[in-house]
């Protein structure tokens, strides 16, 4: 089993839709988890971070399920600029391993 | 501000050849990575290091040597290229504090090998 596991996609979304996706991770001593977007061909950057009481961040919202070892996003109010793909990242237990997921694609269409 | 930098942007090789992709960053981050990229898949982690002086393997560590030369820089090495490290390597360096997760990546380095 892969230590972060996303649903590939795409996910096409309508514009103006809700779309939310998650993200599994194996390992229960994990400790911290993130959120990242990449564009095509680009470097993947920071979105947010997901906090244990979840968080959001304008039309971004990320929760975490730690008894279910998952995290979840959601985009409200989706933009066509929000088509890229979205990457789970998580810190592991010990030391400074960040282990990424193998992306979700999300495809926004007017 | 140069941020993470890493050279060369693009390498052609030849199977058996070998190279050094070279990361630099200017931001004083302790700990720096490599990952590579395949098409259509996510990042998957070679090497890291903590801090000056220590490295660790990551998922795919197999054909690849790092060195981590000072705070700066970072450097991995591919003694004998295979076909199946064409891929897009990243470099990153890591914000300091216990729960951070902000990487700031290099623009990638396109590797193919014939």
């Amino acid at each position: 089993r892969k230590e972060v596991e996303q649903d590939p996609g795409p996910f096409n979304v309508p514009e103006g839709a809700t779309v939310a996706f998650n993200c599994t991770y194996s390992n229960s001593a994990s400790q911290s988890f993130f959120w990242y977007r990449q564009d095509c061909r680009k470097e993947p950057k920071l979105l947010m971070s997901v906090y244990s009481s979840g968080n959001e961040d304008g039309r971004f919202t990320a929760q975490l399920n730690r008894a279910s070892q998952y995290i979840s996003l959601l985009i409200r109010d989706s933009k066509l600029s929000d088509s890229a793909t979205y990457l789970c990242v998580v810190r592991g237990a010990a030391g400074n391993k960040l282990t990424f997921g193998g992306g979700t694609r999300v495809l926004v269409k007017p | 501000n140069a941020g993470v930098t890493q050279t060369p942007k693009f390498q052609v090789l030849k199977t058996g050849q070998s190279m050094t992709l070279q990361c630099a960053q200017d931001m004083n981050h302790n700990s720096m990575y490599w990952y590579r990229q395949d098409p259509g898949m996510g990042l998957r982690l070679i090497y890291y290091s903590a801090s000056e002086g220590t490295t660790d393997k990551g998922e795919v560590p197999n054909g690849y040597n790092v060195s981590r030369l000072n705070k700066r820089e970072f450097s991995l090495r591919l003694e004998s290229a295979a076909p199946s490290q064409t891929s897009v390597y990243f470099c990153a360096s890591l914000v300091g504090g216990t729960n951070t997760g902000e990487l700031f990546f290099g623009e990638g380095s396109r590797l193919t090998v014939l």
